[in-house]
């Protein structure tokens, strides 16, 4: 059974740019959540995309987007990238009807520069 | 104010130590509250739920006081292998898919 799968591990992207990070769900898992960890910091909520549709949002700018697929992996996307976008971006996947039960994936390490 | 607040720490203890972090959150709302564990450079995974009776699993004993709005974590007997850093996180009743992360505690366990 294959957990959460992120991809890229790492990136590394200079300010200004766009950037597009991916996530698989765990098998029979149809909610998928976006973090952003800064270091040192706690998961801050980003967004949450159930049935293809963002359901709830952070206060996060509208520079961040994001997509599900019908086969439920995802995509974030972040456009004129900020130094201070530099984070640990973490996707959770979670069944709706148990939403409290997240698995996290092992996260895409961004460096803006 | 955050969400969620916890001490940082860190918290060195030896070997066999009982160890206790706590946790406060703003919104009265709140409805679901949980521990994370951390390790270095690696995602989070959940620990336990907290139930407003408390609840314990093994080492691991949580409680909740709504009426404080306060979580704590109790670790007895403490392992080199609980070294880690540990986040109290919340949902609340109106955003039940948001789930508010602490920043966490960490904990070094000492041998």
């Amino acid at each position: 059974d294959a957990g959460v799968t992120q991809s890229p591990t790492h990136l590394i992207k200079t300010r200004g740019q766009q950037v597009t990070l991916r996530c698989s769900p765990k098998s029979g898992h149809d909610t998928v959540s976006w973090y952003q960890q800064a270091l040192g910091q706690g998961p801050q909520f980003i967004f949450q995309y159930y049935e293809e549709e963002e359901r709830q949002r952070g206060n996060f700018p509208d520079r961040f987007s994001g997509h599900q697929f019908p086969n439920y992996s995802s995509e974030l996307n972040v456009n004129a990238l900020l130094l201070g976008d530099s984070a640990l971006y973490l996707c959770a996947s979670s069944l709706q009807q148990r939403s409290y039960e997240q698995y996290f994936g092992p996260g895409t390490r961004l460096t803006v520069t | 104010r955050k969400e969620v607040e916890q001490d940082p720490g860190p918290f060195n203890v030896p070997e066999g130590a009982t160890v206790a972090f706590n946790c406060t959150y703003s919104n009265s709302a709140s409805q679901s509250f949980f521990w994370y564990r951390q390790d270095c450079r690696k995602e989070p995974k959940l620990l336990m739920s907290v139930y407003s009776s408390g609840n314990e699993d093994g080492r691991f004993t949580a409680q909740l006081n709504r009426a404080s709005q306060y979580i704590s974590l109790l670790i007895r007997d403490s392992k080199l292998s609980d070294s880690a850093t540990y986040l109290c996180v919340v949902k609340e009743r109106d955003n039940f898919n948001k789930f508010y992360f602490g920043s966490g505690t960490k904990l070094n366990v000492k041998p």
